[in-house]
């Protein structure tokens, strides 16, 4: 199976900075990689599919890119809203996997 | 809008076996498929498995192999996971998410072995 990888673990922010987080693929799948938002006790959200197409509704500042292996969601500028787990997920290949995450944290 | 109403919590005894619901509305039932995802307490998402609700054609994680089985019920738009031989390691909440995508998630079920 298909191991997704996300450096790293958490990353310090602070508010109104740069995010970029990273996803990696064990081998290549296509641009079929989606981003999903976590928040405590709350159900995952879909941010960005196709590995750059924002889901419905989620604002610009959010935008992902790669193709291939490599993957990067980027946060243009981070509200206070925006702290939260975030996980890659691939589906080019059965079975789907999920990278382990990376939690984004007020710095 | 679309929806996916799961059922409610359970609890359940090692060894026994457990059936979560997944009602979706809002859409042509037939045209997405439906995919299950856990989260132990803590923990990250585990991808469980697909179910095709066009034709039942379905694909599992290796590791639930022979526990889990997805099945769907056109007439209500539902579908169902069933995971047989609980054990603590199977305490988690369960999500039931549209399509290979996962655009549309329903509210979670958490299932205490």
């Amino acid at each position: 199976e298909i191991v997704m990888t996300q450096p790293p673990g958490t990353l310090s922010v602070s508010p109104g900075e740069r995010a970029t987080l990273s996803c990696r693929a064990s081998q290549t799948i296509s641009n079929n990689l989606a981003w999903y938002q976590q928040k405590p006790g709350q159900a995952p959200r879909l941010l960005i599919y196709g590995a750059s197409t924002r889901a419905t509704g989620i604002p610009a500042r959010f935008s992902g890119s790669g193709s291939g292996t490599e993957f990067t969601l980027t946060i243009s500028s981070l509200q206070s809203e925006d702290f939260a787990v975030y996980y890659c997920q691939q589906y080019n290949n059965w079975p789907r996997t999920f990278g382990q995450g990376t939690k984004v944290e007020i710095k | 809008q679309v929806q996916l109403v799961q059922s409610g919590a359970e609890v359940k005894k090692p060894g026994a076996s457990v059936k979560v619901s997944c009602k979706a509305s809002g859409y042509i039932f037939t045209t997405y498929g439906i995919t299950w995802v856990r989260q132990a307490p803590g923990q990250g998402l585990e991808w469980m498995g697909w179910i095709s609700a066009y034709n039942g054609v379905t694909h599992y994680a290796q590791n639930l192999q022979g526990r889990v089985t997805m099945t769907t019920d056109t007439s209500t738009s539902t579908v169902y996971m069933d995971l047989r031989s609980l054990t603590s390691d199977d305490t988690a909440m369960y999500y039931c998410a549209r399509a290979w995508e996962l655009d549309f998630w329903g509210q979670g079920t958490l299932v205490t072995v």
